[in-house]
């Protein structure tokens, strides 16, 4: 399958910083990606979609100017974390969309693991 | 975006056939199936997709009745390897449409 990539994969950082994570599809084009949050035994929330060179969709309750989305080419698409609490402490995954003829299918980033200190 | 229910938690043994059904009553025409495997601190990985019938792949089966109003995974002969959450969900083919994830099953292996 398509493999997708996410860096950093792990990240610590003090309150009040901010965290850029980056969402990679490395033998696909994705003219789409997606942001999930996920919090310790629970289910996969989506916070965003990412378009390609348009702007982001938020998800209700999501708050749009903390979590900055950028999907600058067709491959890559970045989240950042602006002022960072404790409370945005969680595991982010990206999705990114492979289409074609026979194919519509999200593939899934390994996570980022982020801990606000 | 139609909703799923399949069972919070499943436990089998090494070497047994185990299958997971997911019920979406609501499924729409253009709508395919679509099934993830997730462990501990990885993101989701894609098991199996279809839209009727039978699709069978290395890993999984799926089985779609006529109506399509629930689906069957199923994994042959599972190793303790396989204990992991799994998510059914239900995609609108070829659309920007988003995923939303239900609360998957956690399946457990015992040796």
């Amino acid at each position: 399958g398509a493999v997708v990539s996410q860096h950093p994969s792990w990240v610590i950082c003090k309150s009040g910083t901010s965290v850029k994570i980056e969402c990679r599809s490395l033998d696909f084009q994705a003219t789409t990606m997606f942001w999930y949050r996920q919090f310790p035994k629970q289910s996969l929330m989506l916070m965003a979609t990412s378009n390609e060179g348009s702007k982001a969709t938020y998800e209700q309750g999501v708050e749009k100017d903390k979590f900055l989305i950028n999907h600058a080419s067709l491959t890559l698409s970045t989240l950042t974390v602006t002022s960072a609490h404790p409370e945005d402490s969680s595991f982010y995954i990206c999705s990114a969309r492979e289409t074609g003829d026979l194919t519509d299918t999200q593939y899934f980033g390994p996570g980022t693991r982020l801990t606000v200190l | 975006l139609a909703k799923t229910t399949q069972p919070i938690s499943m436990d089998s043994y090494e070497g047994q056939e185990v299958n997971i059904t997911c019920s979406h009553n609501n499924i729409a025409t253009n709508d395919y199936i679509t099934w993830y495997q997730q462990f501990p601190s990885q993101g989701p990985r894609f098991i199996i997709q279809g839209y009727k019938t039978k699709v069978t792949n290395e890993v999984a089966s799926l089985f779609i009745p006529a109506d399509r109003k629930s689906s069957t995974l199923s994994l042959p002969r599972v190793s303790l390897s396989d204990t992991a959450v799994y998510y059914c969900l239900v995609v609108i083919y070829s659309s920007a449409s988003k995923i939303i994830f239900g609360s998957g099953t956690r399946l457990s292996i015992r040796p």
